[in-house]
């Protein structure tokens, strides 16, 4: 069963870094784009970024480009999404999601969403 | 940049068909995917290129595409079906994921 396990919650202050995590498991972690959503607090979804695990190839949107990294660890199967500098408006709930072996699919299968808190 | 617009609400009597519809330019071109997000839960995808469905959603559930608009339609609603739903494409001109503002369902 392809299963995505996402770390906890998280409270942060403003100006402190986060990673966050996404565990994978039962498919090969090399060969399907994982990507990252945002949801803020009572609105809808937000496409972050994508990356393909096998050779680290990256989609950023563009408004989270350098306000984001996205990462893999294929030893582990684990995906990142890492924050040097929070801010109040980063917090929301972030969900990884499986998109599939090419660009352009649907994102089949869904972590439970990490909630991040920022505030001073 | 490429948007998918979607009616904000819905609202069904139990046992009734309703449609969400979703609209963008040229999106008869490009793949249609569906989600249902219940409150406090991660979303679910309950239809994929444009009309298939993954195992395990009810056959209530399907999808259809004409000139601008996708439209998700859920014959003999449930309460259960009361939820959140988002459209998605994948916008070839800017490489990345679009979603749709999102469609409140309400079964009353």
């Amino acid at each position: 069963e392809v299963q995505l396990v996402q770390s906890g919650a998280e409270m942060k202050k403003p100006g402190e870094s986060l990673k966050i995590s996404c565990a994978t498991s039962g498919y090969n972690f090399t060969t399907q784009w994982i990507g990252w959503v945002r949801q803020m607090p009572g609105k809808g979804l937000e496409f972050m970024g994508l990356i393909y695990p096998g050779d680290s190839h990256m989609r950023y949107r563009p408004s989270f480009q350098g306000q984001v990294t996205i990462s893999a660890d294929k030893s582990v199967s684990i995906a990142y999404l890492h924050w040097l500098n929070l801010k109040a408006s980063d917090t929301a709930v972030y969900y990884c999601a499986l998109s599939g072996l090419t660009l352009g699919g649907c994102f089949h299968i869904w972590g439970q969403g990490t909630l991040v808190t920022v505030s001073s | 940049s490429y948007e998918l617009t979607q009616p904000p609400s819905v609202s069904v009597p139990p046992g009734k068909t309703t449609s969400i519809t979703c609209g963008g330019s040229d999106i008869e071109t490009k793949s249609v995917h569906w989600y249902q997000q219940k409150p406090g839960q991660a979303p679910v995808l309950v239809i994929y290129y444009d009309s298939d469905r993954p195992s395990g959603i009810p056959e209530r559930f399907s999808g259809s595409k004409s000139g601008n608009t996708a439209t998700l339609t859920i014959s003999r609603v449930e309460v259960g079906d009361e939820a959140d739903y988002y459209c998605q494409v994948w916008d070839t001109t800017s490489d990345y994921v679009v979603f749709g503002g999102g469609t409140k369902l309400t079964v009353l």
